[in-house]
């Protein structure tokens, strides 16, 4: 199976920063990686499909880019609605085992 | 629009098993793979399967072999989530998601777009 591992499990950061998360595959993946936000008590929601590509209705401070093996989300200037956790998928054994990395937590600073 | 709806809350003593319900609207059924993923407390996101509705194709993670069906009600546009032998550990947050696949260059590129509200199933005695 396919192994995500992402960077790093928490941050904490201010409103207008610009955050970066990583993710790294056990093997490489082309561009099969989509980024999720999740809330509590609330479903995931797609931000970034195939590495680089906007969901839309997404704002455009999200940017995702990578390929094979790493990968970045990047969120130019966060914003009081981006608190959150954010997970990458790899979808490159779609439609088997399509797994999460563990997930990385913003918090406010 | 599209919705999915998931049944409610459901407590179960060990050992027994759940099924959860996934309604779609909104869109054609048959056009989209429907997965189930899990979030257990302080846990991150955990893919359990998925089945093409049009013919019924299951695909299970291997975590979850022998103890997860999922299955279909074309009729009823009605996805349906089974888990059996449950322990504490299968408490968890269930949801559902569908698949707004496509192919591009001769690759299949799977991404979850819309998700239903989640169904929390507590195991205890």
């Amino acid at each position: 199976d396919i192994q995500m591992t992402q960077s790093p499990s928490s941050l904490s950061a201010t409103v207008g920063d610009r955050v970066t998360i990583t993710c790294r595959a056990s093997q490489s993946i082309s561009t099969s990686l989509n980024w999720y936000q999740h809330k509590p008590g609330t479903a995931p929601k797609l931000l970034i499909y195939a590495a680089s590509s906007l969901q839309s209705g997404v704002p455009s401070r999200f940017s995702g880019s990578g390929s094979e093996t790493d990968f970045t989300l990047t969120i130019s200037s966060l914003q009081p609605e981006d608190f959150a956790t954010y997970y990458c998928q790899q979808t490159y054994s779609t439609p088997r085992e399509l797994t999460f990395g563990g997930g990385t937590k913003v918090e406010i600073k | 629009q599209v919705h999915l709806v998931q049944s409610g809350a459901e407590v179960k003593e060990p050992g027994a098993s759940v099924k959860v319900s996934c309604k779609a609207s909104g869109y054609i059924f048959t056009s989209y793979r429907i997965h189930w993923v899990r979030q257990a407390p302080g846990q991150g996101l955990e893919w359990m399967g998925s089945i093409w509705p049009v013919d019924g194709n299951t695909q299970y993670s291997q975590k979850f072999q022998g103890r997860v069906t999922i299955t279909r009600d074309t009729s009823a546009n009605i996805a349906y989530m089974e888990l059996s032998s449950l322990s504490s550990e299968d408490t968890a947050l269930y949801h559902c998601a569908r698949d707004w696949g496509y192919n591009s260059g001769g690759k299949w590129y799977s991404r979850f777009d819309s998700w239903g509200q989640g169904t929390l199933v507590t195991v205890s005695s």
